[in-house]
């Protein structure tokens, strides 16, 4: 089984300021990890993901996440906040093992970069 | 780029009647393609997986007769919400997967919001 937590419902940061989004997971074999963020009324736009290598992984819009093993976490952070960037933020894990094609999003956390 | 498109964006129907959501993979094949529903504040639920060509798999819980599934292409997957009442009231959404690409990202569609009167 896998399954994916995002502990924080909503994260405030001043604008300017960095910004963290947590996320933690659980699969039975090796990872793979996604960000995504999703605007109102809208799809889901990729972000980041993490396969294999170099732990910190970059990607859209300035964004980054470090992929910890031994923590079994994938946080999503970004040096310096933009107002823009506020949004809904998707954590999600596919396991590795068993070749199943789902995957599975957390609930979501709300970013809202304050002016 | 990956785009995904979804049509139509909004559709307000009666009780009783089917809608049909198109979802179109528009610069890449997709052999396989999701479908999604979201409700207010809350994550992506998934309903199905649809492959290319074959029958869709469905999650548990989901009523397969209800919600139905087509594949035709590696650029077109359909779902028809068939006897739609105001419960099926959502935010559909489709995902498709690049089959070629190394960890197995989905681009995603802009949704469609579905409101059943």
């Amino acid at each position: 089984a896998q399954s994916v937590a995002q502990p924080e419902d909503q994260v405030n940061v001043a604008e300017g300021n960095p910004l963290t989004v947590k996320c933690t997971y659980s699969v039975s074999g090796n990872p793979y990890l996604f960000w995504y963020v999703q605007y109102p009324n809208r799809g889901l736009q990729f972000l980041l993901k993490y396969i294999t290598g170099d732990n910190l992984v970059k990607g859209s819009y300035g964004f980054e996440a470090e992929f910890n093993k031994s923590q079994t976490s994938f946080h999503l952070k970004k040096p310096s906040a933009l107002v823009s960037d506020s949004a809904l933020y998707f954590c999600a894990v596919r396991d590795m093992a068993g070749g199943y094609q789902k995957v599975t999003f957390g609930t979501g956390t709300k970013l809202q970069v304050i002016p | 780029g990956a785009v995904v498109s979804q049509h139509p964006s909004r559709v307000i129907c009666k009780s009783g009647t089917s809608v049909k959501i198109e979802c179109r993979s528009l610069d890449f094949q997709a052999t396989t393609m999701f479908w999604y529903r979201q409700f207010p504040k809350q994550s992506l639920m998934l309903m199905a997986t649809s492959n290319e060509g074959s029958k869709a798999t469905y999650e548990q819980g989901v009523e397969k007769d209800k919600f139905l599934i087509n594949h035709a292409s590696l650029t077109l997957s359909t779902l028809t919400v068939t006897s739609a009442h105001p419960e099926d009231s959502s935010f559909y959404i489709c995902s498709a997967k690049k089959e070629a690409l190394a960890g197995d990202t989905q681009y995603f569609g802009p949704g469609t919001r579905l409101t059943v009167l």
